[in-house]
């Protein structure tokens, strides 16, 4: 079955920033989306169709495309961006949804 | 306002049912693919089915596909998830989540905890 790659962890300190790539074969074909989610919460869309951002998430949230690796980047990293990042497609058919392996984003 | 609000999780032994329902507000339900989304304690989020606005495209994840069965019933607004020959490894919270405006699952309930153990 298809799989989107994901880092399991990523650290970085306040005001740098933070970069989470996702890999998988038919991401040239689909779009991909960024989910965040923070303990015991519901996940959340911060980005979709690889770089647009959703009304009501904060600039500093961008994504981009690049061949089959997709990134995440969170300039200027605030403690508050602490959670877990899921990236999110679709196999070449566009039939089965599929989330990446999850990236926790640790706030040094 | 969106909501979605999941309910029927619970403790159940390998081998039993049980049947998810997620009551969803807000938005033209009938006009909406629907999805089911499960993440296991401590693990990532997986896709589980997803079934289109007029139940006449139905998708399954490998995992669960001739032990689960989504169904909607449009005039009730509501989503449902029936699962048979529960295993350990369906043990989870299940979230039904909708599309909208930007992706397939824009809002998300707050999940139902269903847990498979004897």
């Amino acid at each position: 079955s298809y799989e989107l790659t994901q880092p399991p962890s990523v650290s970085v300190s306040p005001g740098q920033t933070a970069r989470i790539t996702c890999s998988g074969d038919a991401l040239p074909n689909q779009y991909a989306y960024w989910y965040q989610q923070k303990p015991g919460q519901a996940p959340v869309l911060v980005i979709y169709k690889d770089s647009e951002r959703p009304s009501g998430i904060p600039e500093r949230f961008s994504g981009s495309s690049s061949g089959t690796t997709v990134t995440l980047t969170i300039s200027g990293v605030q403690a508050e961006d602490e959670a877990d990042y899921y990236c999110q497609s679709a196999d070449s058919s566009g039939t089965y949804q599929v989330f990446g392996t999850g990236t926790k984003v640790t706030v040094l | 306002e969106v909501q979605l609000v999941e309910s029927g999780g619970g403790l159940v032994k390998p081998g039993g049912s049980l049947r998810l329902s997620c009551a969803a507000s807000g938005f033209i339900f009938s006009s909406y693919s629907m999805n089911w989304v499960r993440q296991a304690p401590g693990k990532g989020l997986e896709w589980v089915s997803s079934i289109s606005s007029r139940s006449n495209y139905i998708y399954y994840a490998d995992s669960v596909k001739g032990r689960f069965t989504i169904s909607r019933d449009n005039a009730k607004n509501s989503l449902y998830l029936q699962m048979n020959s529960l295993r350990a490894e369906d043990t989870a919270v299940y979230y039904c989540a909708s599309p909208l405006y930007y992706s397939n699952f824009d809002y998300w309930g707050q999940g139902t905890l269903v847990t498979v153990s004897s």
